[in-house]
C-alpha cells in the first residue's frame, strides 16, 4: 500500500510555456503533499507543503507565482512551472503522508525529469 | 550549521558491509531516516528510527544514532550489487519538514 504516482515520468517544454506535474496519492487519501526539486548529484530541497483545500506553503526563496501549486482532492496535487526557462530544468519530486501516520513518513513519487530548451 | 552532512561516496566490493555515515543538526528532531534512490527513481524509505532509540535492527541494515554527537549511521551487511544507489539520511524538523543530506553514493563492485 501507500503508492504515490507522478505524471508525466519525463517532459521536454520550450522556453516560456507552462508545464504540469500531477502527483496522485493512488490507495491512501493524501492530507499533506510535499514538493521537492533535485539538482544532478544534490539533495532534495523542500519546494512547498501542500494540504487538501488550502494554499500551499512555500519555502524561501521559491517564487510562488512560477511554481503554483494546487491541492484540489485529497488524491491528486498538481505542481506548474509557469513560463519555463531552462534554470527550471530539475527533478520535481512529490511525496504524500496523512495525519498520524506512523513514524511520520512520507511516500514518494517516482519523480519527474523536466527539460526546458 | 544548517545541513544534514553525508559523505559523498563510497566504494566496496559485494558481500562485504557498508557504513554510511551521517551527522544531523535538530536534537529535537523525533525520528531519523534512510532513503534510498536508484537512477532516475524517487525515494524509497529503508528505515528510520525514533530519537529515543541508539539502535535499530532490520535484516540486512543496522542503524546507530548517537545523539550526543548528532549522529547517524545505516550498516549494510553482506552488501550486494543491488544495493548501489544513493542512500540519503533525512531528519524531521517541525511536525513534517523532512531534510535531506546530500546523498551518498554506495557503489558496490563484484
Amino acid at each position: 500500500g501507500a503508492v504515490v504516482s507522478q505524471h508525466p515520468s519525463r517532459v521536454i517544454c520550450k522556453s516560456g510555456t507552462s508545464v504540469k506535474i500531477e502527483c496522485r496519492s493512488l490507495d491512501f487519501q493524501a492530507t499533506t503533499m510535499f514538493w521537492y526539486r533535485q539538482f544532478p548529484k544534490q539533495s532534495l530541497m523542500l519546494m512547498a507543503t501542500s494540504n487538501e483545500g488550502s494554499k500551499a506553503t512555500y519555502e524561501q526563496g521559491v517564487e510562488k507565482d512560477k511554481f503554483l501549486i494546487n491541492h484540489a482532492s485529497l488524491t491528486l496535487s498538481t505542481l506548474t512551472v509557469t513560463s519555463a526557462h531552462p534554470e527550471d530544468s530539475s527533478f520535481y519530486i512529490c511525496s504524500a503522508s496523512w495525519e498520524q501516520r506512523q513514524y511520520n513518513e512520507q511516500f514518494f513519487g517516482p519523480g519527474t525529469r523536466l527539460t526546458v530548451l | 550549521g544548517e545541513d544534514v552532512e553525508q559523505s559523498l561516496f563510497l566504494s566496496v566490493r559485494e558481500g562485504d558491509s557498508s557504513v554510511i555515515n551521517c551527522t544531523y543538526t535538530d536534537s529535537s528532531s523525533t525520528y531519523l531516516y534512510w532513503y534510498k534512490q536508484e537512477p532516475g527513481a524517487g525515494l524509497q524509505l529503508l528505515t528510520y528510527i525514533f530519537s529515543n532509540m541508539d539502535m535499530k535492527q532490520d535484516q540486512r541494515l543496522t542503524v546507530l544514532l548517537n545523539k550526543k554527537d548528532k549522529h547517524l549511521s545505516l550498516r549494510i551487511a553482506d552488501t550486494q550489487t543491488g544495493d548501489s544507489a544513493i542512500y540519503f539520511c533525512a531528519e524531521i524538523r517541525g511536525y513534517s519538514t523532512l531534510t535531506f543530506g546530500k546523498g551518498t553514493m554506495l557503489l558496490v563492485s563484484p
